[in-house]
């Protein structure tokens, strides 16, 4: 299948701007989300980027596309400990079939 | 890395009928294995939490009886909608998370009940 990568973990403190990054394989990827889980949760929808988007802004979330190097990231604006969570990013072609990173957990210190 | 395969990648069955999707960990042992169902906008519900050698545990609003779990080995999980309704169409993804550490998802499922 399609390689979707994210690092693990991501610390930043309370304010500063948090920056998880995405890499993937697929140069044919229609769709590039991001989505948020709290523990014991599902997934949520953050956000989502067509391909042939260079940057969405909605809020505190920024996300960047650069197709050249198959990078995706999310900028999360003001981080606040209820940011804390993990985020997925994921890649879609159809729509119907899905390949998501393994998550990065973020921890907002205090 | 760690790869988890999902079958079918879509399925149309008829109201009424019972409708099997596997998910299997490859390369690794997965004794826990998550299902979710997705939902308008996208946002992934978790359905339960499939535990090898015993029952699954369920989110609430998720009825049991419909949505069939069971996790017989290390490396198998399956989700059976049973007695399936056009209500129940919807895409279909199961995960699980190889060493603790990060998470494995399979492509999904797209189950259509006509």
């Amino acid at each position: 299948g399609e390689d979707v990568e994210q690092s693990l973990f991501l610390s930043v403190r309370e304010g500063d701007s948090s920056v998880i990054n995405c890499t993937y394989t697929d140069s044919s990827s229609t769709y590039l989300y991001w989505y948020k889980q709290e523990p014991g949760a599902g997934l949520q929808l953050l956000t989502y980027i067509f391909s042939n988007m260079d940057m969405k802004q909605d809020q505190r979330l920024t996300v960047l596309l650069n197709k050249k190097d198959k990078h995706l990231s999310l900028r999360i604006a003001d981080t606040q400990t209820g940011d804390s969570a993990i985020y997925f990013c994921a890649e879609s072609i159809t729509g119907n079939q899905f390949y998501f990173g393994t998550g990065t957990s973020l921890t907002v210190i205090p | 890395g760690a790869v988890v395969s999902q079958h079918p990648s879509w399925v149309i069955c008829k109201s009424g009928t019972s409708v099997k999707i596997e998910c299997r960990s490859l390369d690794f042992q997965a004794t826990t294995m998550f299902w979710y169902r997705q939902f308008p906008k996208q946002s992934l519900m978790l359905m339960a939490t499939s535990n090898e050698g015993s029952k699954a545990t369920y989110e609430q609003g998720v009825e049991k009886d419909k949505f069939l779990i069971n996790h017989a080995s290390l490396t198998l999980s399956t989700l059976t909608v049973t007695s399936a309704h056009p209500e129940d169409s919807s895409f279909y993804i199961c995960s699980a998370s190889p060493g603790g550490y990060g998470y494995t998802f399979g492509s999904g499922t797209r189950l259509t009940v006509v």
